[in-house]
This record gives structure tokens, C-alpha cells and sequence, in this order.
């Protein structure tokens, strides 16, 4: 599998409890998030976004809040599952912009 | 629908050597984007097609790196000659419109082991 490298924040948790996952992002300018999940052998994919006129959006099982005072992003993931143990990138984009800009990542290990 | 698909998915070379990564992107979609995770730190934009034509390449670390797009449907990167920084995980990514309007879809990369 994948290194996961040395310097990225751990998150552990108990199979069942819920998960924080915490992103700071750089630009205030930036108006587009998205968080996405990477598997050890696999490529990012999509979980949820949000966008800048909201504040908090829901899917099944995962809630994204977004605190654009602070620039903050969180990832919240209800009923941890051993499957959610990954490795989770924040993403943002601004006004015009055409690519998306990744946080460093945060290991998520699911304790069974 | 098929996926993002990338080959090859391992690749062990010598330094100095040349190395080439192909993407085929999703069918239909016109933005190509390549990054790449180096140490296992964060996911850095290296460059970002529609169709054919480069739309910015600010993120291609050096010359060293050539991208190609050639008919607006596979894409190659090319690393020549291939030194050890440059080992990583390459990932290619497509989307039908501009990423703030529609998901990337991302393959599952390719591990470039330089030597």
C-alpha cells in the first residue's frame, strides 16, 4: 500500500463513535469545498461538498461544516465503520479558479 | 461507465532514466487534470487540460515534465530524465465541466519509484 507519511495528523476512533476530521484552509477568497477520501491503492474520491453561501450540508452518514470566519472546514462522520479508515483531504477552489487546491490530509484509523 | 483509468500503476526506474504515464480520462470529459503525492504528503496540481490545450501548467515542477493531450482524449506525462524527488503517486483526474461545477474523478494513480 501507499506510504502515508510521517507528518500527517492521526485520528483513531472507536468503531461506532462519531469522527471530527478538521481542515484550516488558506485562501479567504475561496468559495467551492469538497472532501474527499483516499484508500491505500486508490484515487481520491468525492464525499462532499459545500459551497460558500452555506455553512453546514448533509449526507448519508457525513456532515460538512464550513466556518468561513475562521477558515475552517470540518468533516464529521457519523457511526465510524472500519471501511472509513482512510486517509481524508480537505479541497478548495476559488471564484475563477480551475483546479482544486488539497490540504495535507488526515489519517483516519477505525479502532474495531 | 468506466472509470478514470491510469497506467501502468507501478513503475521502478533508475535515475536518469524516462518514464511515461498515460491517463485515459472518463469518456465525454474535456477537463484533465494531473497531481501528484510526493512523500505521502499533500495532493499538488501539476497541470489541468480542456481537450487539447493546456489551460495552466503553473504546477509542472520543471522541464523535466512533458504533458500531452494529443486529440483531446488520453494524456501522457513524460519525466525525462527521472530523479529521485520525483518519486510519488501520479494521479490523473477528469471532469465533464469546470471543477466548480462538477466532481473530479480521480484513477488510482501511478507509483513512480525513482532509484
Amino acid at each position: 500500500g501507499e506510504s502515508v507519511g510521517l507528518h500527517l495528523p492521526t485520528l483513531s476512533v472507536q468503531e461506532g463513535d462519531n469522527s471530527i476530521i478538521n481542515c484550516a484552509y488558506s485562501n479567504s477568497a475561496s468559495d467551492y469545498f469538497i472532501w474527499y477520501k483516499q484508500e491505500s491503492g486508490k484515487g481520491p474520491q468525492f464525499i462532499i461538498d459545500i459551497r460558500s453561501n452555506m455553512d453546514k450540508r448533509q449526507g448519508q452518514r457525513v456532515t460538512v461544516l464550513l466556518n468561513k470566519t475562521v477558515k475552517h472546514l470540518s468533516l464529521q462522520i457519523a457511526a465510524t465503520q472500519p471501511g472509513d479508515s482512510a486517509v481524508y483531504f480537505c479541497a478548495e477552489t476559488s471564484p475563477g479558479g480551475n483546479k482544486l487546491v488539497f490540504g495535507a490530509g488526515t489519517i483516519l484509523r477505525v479502532k474495531s | 461507465e468506466a472509470g478514470v483509468t491510469q497506467f501502468p500503476s507501478h513503475s521502478v526506474i533508475e535515475k536518469g532514466q524516462t518514464v511515461t504515464l498515460r491517463c485515459d480520462p472518463i469518456s465525454g470529459h474535456d477537463n484533465l487534470y494531473w497531481y501528484r503525492r510526493v512523500m505521502g504528503k499533500e495532493i499538488k496540481f501539476l497541470l489541468h487540460f480542456v481537450k487539447e490545450s493546456k489551460q495552466d501548467e503553473s504546477g509542472m515542477p520543471n522541464n523535466r515534465f512533458l504533458a500531452e493531450r494529443t486529440g483531446g482524449t488520453y494524456s501522457t506525462l513524460k519525466v525525462q530524465p527521472a530523479e529521485l524527488e520525483d518519486s510519488g503517486v501520479y494521479f490523473c483526474a477528469s471532469s465533464q465541466r469546470a471543477v466548480r461545477n462538477s466532481p473530479l474523478h480521480f484513477g488510482n494513480g501511478t507509483r513512480l519509484t525513482v532509484t
